[in-house]
């Protein structure tokens, strides 16, 4: 098993442009998650599914978007890239909305 | 609010040394799950534990142990002699939603051979 992948792993955006992280798992589970990272700040959940073709806000949504199409796949998109975007990536699933979150190996945006 | 506090924002230790690592949480709700996740060089989390609100009991795993005090709103983690392989970034993280899962802002943990 893969587990949590992400992609891509390093990304060089110039502002105003836009790009989509994806984000698979091959363990059926039902929650993804999209947080960021930020020095200092610990993570910030950005949008959460707790299944297929649902999504939800989470703590910091502004200027993302996300789909769930499939199970196994939970995409976060930037329509227009800002500087405060700057961020480390990380996808994240759990079996249940309590268990135990699996994490990807992240992604790292910097937006000029 | 919830809200978690990792004061210690770095610790450095001798090998072989025991080491605790601090997190204090703040919750109104009754009904909440703690976590500590390992987030070594390589960048990705690793899940270490997780404890519910109604269940105190102190918890060891190897060199790792755990200690829930209800009372004063923590969840300490201690690494009994230290390894070289244990110097990661340590997140403490509350749940109390069900998609409501809160970091803290995590200890940087360096062993010195």
């Amino acid at each position: 098993n893969a587990g949590v992948t992400q992609t891509p792993k390093f990304r060089v955006l110039k502002t105003g442009q836009s790009m989509t992280l994806l984000c698979a798992q091959d363990m059926n589970h039902e929650y993804m998650y999209w947080y960021r990272q930020d020095p200092g700040m610990g993570l910030r959940l950005i949008h959460y599914s707790v299944g297929e073709g649902t999504t939800a806000k989470g703590e910091v949504p502004d200027g993302y978007n996300v789909s769930r199409l499939k199970k196994q796949n939970f995409l976060l998109g930037l329509e227009s890239a800002a500087p405060s975007q700057t961020s480390v990536y990380f996808c994240a699933s759990s079996y249940e909305a309590y268990n135990e979150q699996f994490f990807g190996p992240g992604t790292r945006l910097t937006v000029l | 609010a919830q809200k978690v506090t990792q004061a210690q924002t770095e610790i450095s230790v001798v090998e072989k040394e025991d080491v605790t690592l601090d997190c204090v949480y703040e919750t109104r709700d009754t009904t909440y799950y703690l976590f500590w996740y390992k987030q070594p060089p390589s960048g990705e989390l690793v899940f270490l534990i997780r404890r519910n609100s109604f269940d105190e009991q102190n918890e060891i795993s190897g060199r790792y142990s755990w200690n829930f005090q209800k009372s004063t709103s923590s969840f300490n983690f201690t690494i009994t002699a230290s390894q070289v392989v244990d110097s990661a970034v340590y997140f403490c993280a509350l749940q109390t939603g069900a998609n409501n899962l809160f970091f803290g802002t995590g200890t940087r943990l360096t062993v010195i051979p």
